[in-house]
């Protein structure tokens, strides 16, 4: 089975300051992937960034970048340079081939950017 | 190139009502992943599908709801007899092959609301 936290049901960062929003996981699989998605208020979901059990380097999307710790059990999602667009519910999910490449999803944690 | 296509986006059905909710994955795409999003939550998976074949169905709730992912046309998902817990967003996803990284691409989603 898999499991995702996230701890910070909301946060608050002003705009241009680094942000980083806590994950941990758990599993009993030896390859899984790791991925955050953004929620805005309108609703759909977007894929930010993922990262496989096994890579090396922690993976980066332009202001994106996910702190894998993989001895902690941890994908932190740093965003760097918040913008009034970053705005929004993210959630940080897993998948494995043991799940069948379902994604489990955290319940969320609402970030709000302030002017 | 066409993203995931959900229709309709918002659906209101009174208690007892049947709910079709269609999905057309991406061009190209043969995995269908159906997640619901109850208010203030995190997306749960439902059932993962491919073309005729219901792959992974653990997430179902045993009764009033289906899936399927016929050969031709969109995957249905169908809820007997709505009651109002159903009331939920659902998203459908798909992906080219089930592979361990390989971005699930999100339909926008269908808002069900039972009266």
């Amino acid at each position: 089975a898999q499991k995702i936290t996230q701890t910070q049901p909301g946060m608050f960062v002003q705009e241009k300051e680094a942000v980083t929003l806590d994950c941990t996981y758990d599993t009993s699989d030896p390859s899984y992937g790791l991925f955050w998605y953004k929620q805005p208020s309108s609703g759909e979901m977007i894929f930010l960034i993922y990262q496989g059990s096994y890579d090396q380097q922690n993976a980066t999307e332009g202001r994106y970048s996910l702190n894998f710790q993989k001895a902690r059990k941890s994908a932190n999602l740093v965003i760097s340079a918040s913008q009034l667009g970053d705005s929004a519910m993210y959630f940080c999910a897993m998948s494995s081939q043991g799940s069948n490449y379902k994604l489990t999803f955290g319940k969320g944690t609402l970030l709000t950017v302030n002017p | 190139n066409a993203g995931v296509m959900q229709n309709p986006r918002h659906l209101v059905r009174r208690r007892g009502q049947e709910a079709r909710l269609r999905c057309s994955p991406m061009k190209g795409h043969s995995h269908v992943y159906w997640y619901r999003q109850l208010p203030e939550e995190g997306l749960k998976f439902m059932v993962y599908l491919q073309k005729e074949n219901i792959i992974d169905e653990s997430g179902m709730p045993k009764e009033r709801f289906s899936a399927e992912f016929p050969k031709e046309g969109p995957s249905i998902l169908r809820i007997q007899q709505v009651v109002r817990g159903d009331s939920a967003a659902y998203f459908c996803a798909s992906s080219k092959i089930g592979l361990l990284g390989g971005e699930q691409y999100f339909g926008p989603g269908t808002r069900l609301t039972v009266t």
